[in-house]
């Protein structure tokens, strides 16, 4: 069975710090992993997606994560927060292309000025 | 069109009362997902529809729901007698074969 799991429910940093979010996932198989953000009162955006190939990816607004298969870990980072970045971020894994997601509950980002 | 079209984008309805969600997923798409997000929560897989190959129905909560797609175009949510938990942001996705994978803004209901 694949499932998400997103640490910290709520994640709050200042402006111009560190931003980590973090994910990890369970998969019966080499799964592709994704990171979504959700401003208020609108869809889902990707960030960025690892299927294949290099485990850093770099993603949109400066956002990159890298995959750990040892840790089964998809950590989210950004060296400076903006306050544009504040909303809710999803990390997502599924086995191909193709198939349906399993998403994380979210984990909310403030950004504190 | 330009991307996934849901409507209607906010839907109030009575308790015990249907309601059909419509979602128009991007042109040439050949996949077309269903979720839905309550709130505080992460999204829940509803329903997975790929080209004309018998739908993915694993996550539909109960036979009160059920959802529809002709060949690669729209498709319509139903919720028959609704409860109040069923109150949600319900969100559509479509992919050209798992490729582009597009979320439209989602339609929010809400029974009372």
């Amino acid at each position: 069975a694949q499932s998400v799991t997103q640490l910290g429910s709520h994640v709050s940093v200042s402006e111009g710090a560190l931003v980590l979010l973090r994910c990890n996932y369970s998969s019966s198989v080499p799964p592709y992993l994704f990171w979504y953000v959700q401003y208020p009162n609108q869809g889902l955006q990707l960030l960025l997606k690892y299927t294949t190939g290099a485990t850093l990816v770099k993603g949109i607004n400066g956002f990159e994560a890298e995959f750990k298969k040892s840790e089964t870990s998809f950590h989210l980072t950004k060296p400076s927060a903006h306050m544009s970045d504040a909303a809710e971020y999803f990390c997502a894994v599924s086995l191909n292309t193709g198939n349906q997601f399993y998403f994380g509950t979210g984990t909310s980002l403030t950004v504190i000025p | 069109g330009a991307g996934v079209s849901q409507s209607p984008s906010n839907k109030v309805t009575e308790k015990g009362k249907d309601v059909e969600l419509r979602c128009d997923p991007i042109s040439g798409h050949t996949a077309l997902y269903w979720y839905r997000q309550r709130l505080g929560q992460g999204l829940e897989f509803l329903i997975y529809f790929q080209g004309n190959s018998a739908p993915d129905k694993s996550g539909l909560p109960s036979d009160r729901f059920s959802a529809e797609r002709t060949g690669e175009s729209v498709s319509t949510l139903t919720i028959q007698r609704t409860q109040q938990e069923d109150s949600a942001v319900y969100l559509c996705a479509s992919s050209f074969y798992g490729y582009g994978y597009t979320f439209g803004s989602g339609t929010r209901l809400t029974v009372v």
